[in-house]
């Protein structure tokens, strides 16, 4: 079965810091993706990034970027000289084709708290 | 570009009492359309996914029921809600060939 754990449960960092979220995830499809989601305070998820299990190469979107390491099956997310704007709750997200959708399994999140 | 409606935001129901939400993408057809549910706890469980009209696939089993009327309109059912239904009930739509998936707004459920 698929499996996505994130093992930190909450994370507080003063504005500035650079702060990294882990992601390890179980799958046994030689094909899938992997996601980030943000979940700030309104609730609403909000899509960060996927990537496949082709591509390993690290991406970087401004101060967000992820490390994707399939010998030890884990995607984390690092972000760079923290704002107060990052506090919110992150997922990670393991994707499986089921019956012509897909679905998402997804971590139980990390908190993020950004303090000034 | 595509947008995707909640309805309603937040709803306060007793035990016993009907549910109804809803659920609407704009600017796109075919998706494939998934309900998701939020307890306090955070993580988030995937109840149904339709990928067509009359289409519904059940994750768990349980006190509630899904239907897919219209293309881009996917509703939340419960004939009688138990205290247990209370969360954050997401709705969200991803395209046929595509894996990412778009959340809505969310409706927060307390049953009392």
């Amino acid at each position: 079965a698929q499996k996505v754990t994130q093992a930190q449960t909450e994370i507080s960092v003063v504005e500035k810091e650079d702060v990294t979220l882990d992601c390890v995830y179980e799958t046994r499809d030689t094909t899938y993706y992997l996601f980030w989601y943000k979940q700030p305070p309104s609730g609403e998820l909000v899509f960060l990034i996927r990537r496949n299990s082709f591509d390993e190469q690290n991406e970087i979107s401004g101060r967000y970027s992820w490390n994707f390491q399939k010998s030890t099956s884990s995607f984390n997310f690092t972000i760079t000289a923290s704002q107060v704007v990052d506090s919110a709750v992150y997922f990670c997200a393991l994707s499986e084709r089921k019956g012509g959708g897909n679905k998402l399994t997804f971590g139980t999140g990390t908190q993020l708290k950004v303090e000034l | 570009s595509q947008t995707i409606h909640q309805w309603p935001a937040t709803l306060v129901q007793p035990v016993g009492s009907p549910l109804s939400l809803e659920c609407t993408v704009e600017g796109t057809s075919n998706p494939n359309l998934y309900w998701y549910r939020q307890a306090a706890g955070r993580g988030l469980q995937l109840l149904f996914y339709s990928v067509g009209i009359g289409q519904i696939s059940s994750e768990v089993p349980q006190n509630l029921s899904a239907s897919r009327p219209q293309d881009r309109q996917f509703i939340l059912s419960s004939k009688k809600l138990l205290l247990s239904d209370s969360g954050f009930y997401l709705c969200a739509w991803s395209k046929t060939a595509s894996y990412e998936q778009y959340f809505g707004p969310g409706t927060r459920l307390t049953v009392t």
